[in-house]
């Protein structure tokens, strides 16, 4: 069984770039979730796909944008770079079935600079 | 507005001493509420969910729901468990809440 995997690690942008960061899910696991993780904070709820279908999204700008394939990997693109978008994103997957709530697996994250 | 807050950002103890994480929540409806753990340079993986249960590495936690709290509690802490823990709350749909995190330090 392969578990959650990101890329890149690590990445270091200039502000007001654009950024794309992947996830690869576990194997069989159909959602995918992002979170940002800023310095000494928990991780922050960004969205999360289901089935190719945004499922969900927290209180961030729509400049924070995904996608998810029909292999269930996914992508999360963020437009206009800003300082502040500075953080480690860290990808989740699960096997949701219907009414229940399943384990959410990470992957390791990418952490992002902004300059 | 869903909330969980961890009162202690550090805590320190002696290997063998009792260790209690505290957690607090904030939902009005029945929250499933979770700790996750993240030791040095791996990932952040789940320690245990309430509704399993469970005990994991010695660990237990206990929902509390007229205090709203979900405190993590080991008898005798190891040095194998130091490392940053997380609560974090499930409340409605599927994303998680979490809180800020404490880093719990185990010392010989």
């Amino acid at each position: 069984e392969t578990g959650v995997t990101q890329s890149p690690t690590h990445l270091i942008k200039t502000r007001g770039q654009q950024v794309t960061l992947r996830c690869s899910s576990q194997s069989g696991h159909n959602t995918v979730s992002w979170y940002q993780q800023a310095l000494g904070q928990g991780p922050q709820f960004i969205f999360q796909y289901y089935r190719e279908e945004e499922n969900g999204r927290g209180n961030f700008p729509p400049r924070f944008s995904g996608l998810q394939f029909p292999n269930y990997s996914s992508e999360l693109n963020v437009n206009a770079l800003e300082l502040d978008d500075s953080a480690l994103y860290l990808c989740a997957s699960s096997s949701s079935g219907a009414g229940e709530w399943e384990t959410q697996y990470f992957g390791p994250g990418t952490r992002l600079l902004v300059l | 507005a869903q909330r969980v807050t961890q009162p202690e950002k550090l805590l320190s103890v002696f290997k063998g001493a009792p260790v209690e994480l505290k957690c607090n929540y904030s939902y009005s409806g029945s929250p499933e509420l979770f700790w996750y753990v993240q030791y040095s340079r791996q990932r952040l993986q789940l320690l245990l969910r309430h509704i399993s249960r469970e005990s994991i590495k010695g660990f237990t936690a206990d929902l509390n729901k007229g205090e709203t709290s979900f405190h993590l509690k080991k008898p005798f802490a190891q040095e194998e468990d130091s490392a940053m823990y997380y609560c974090a709350l499930q409340g409605g749909s599927e994303k998680l809440v979490f809180g800020k995190g404490t880093k719990l330090t185990v010392n010989p």
